[in-house]
């Protein structure tokens, strides 16, 4: 399995652009998470889906950023208009919950996208 | 709120040196993981302990899960430049949530 990918790697943009970071989880995967880490904050989860279904958002920062997951292989986190303090590394985690196996939510995370707003 | 303190935040200790690192809560949580994240990459599950007062060992490195199931360990023996990374906690099922909640992380720099 490829694990999971995100696109793209680096992006460097201007204050007031949009933002658009993909995410493609593990297939087979039902869970989705995004995360942002700074040096400041450390690892934080922005927001996350079940088998498409946005569970929890309470992470995301204000209406700039948006997240969608359409179907089962392809997230995007976008950010409208984007700001300095967005500067940070993007994260998209993927795992497997409930069904017939034990799961403790152990998440396999991409490379991450580092997202530079000057 | 922040649920997971790790310490100490960073340590830089020499090769072959023994090292601990702590993650603490006043929370219980259902399982408790340790992640290791490398420059440039995404952290990478090491290992999940999900009883109380479990020990699993990985090589040089031991995790503990507290009795109480609100603190966990992690002991490396003879640490080697290829242990140097940031090191996450990250604790399941707190109040039946399914997404994970994670300390700060510690950074380890072993020096050759």
């Amino acid at each position: 399995d490829a694990g999971v990918i995100q696109s793209p790697r680096h992006e460097v943009t201007e204050m007031g652009q949009e933002v658009t970071l993909r995410c493609k989880p593990i297939s087979g995967h039902n869970s989705l998470f995004w995360y942002r880490q700074t040096m400041m904050r450390g690892l934080e989860l922005l927001i996350y889906f079940n088998n498409n279904v946005p569970i929890d958002d309470s992470g995301m920062p204000e209406d700039r950023f948006s997240a969608k997951m359409p179907n089962a292989s392809f997230s995007t986190l976008k950010i409208q208009p984007s700001e300095p303090r967005d500067s940070a590394v993007y994260f998209c985690a993927s795992c497997s919950t409930g069904g017939y196996f034990v799961s403790y939510n152990e998440q396999f995370f991409g490379p991450g996208t580092r997202l530079t707003v000057l | 709120t922040q649920l997971l303190e790790q310490s100490p935040q960073f340590l830089s200790i020499q090769e072959g040196e023994n090292l601990t690192v702590y993650c603490n809560s006043s929370s219980v949580f259902s399982s408790l993981q340790w992640y290791r994240q490398e420059p440039g990459e995404g952290p990478v599950l090491l290992v999940t302990v999900v009883t109380g007062g479990e020990v699993k060992k990985l090589k040089r490195l031991t995790f503990q899960f507290g009795d109480a199931r609100k603190d966990s360990s992690l002991h490396i023996t003879a640490a080697q430049p290829g242990d140097t990374g940031l090191y996450l906690c990250a604790g399941g099922g707190y109040q039946g949530a399914q997404k994970l909640v994670f300390g700060q992380g510690t950074r380890l720099t072993i020096n050759p």
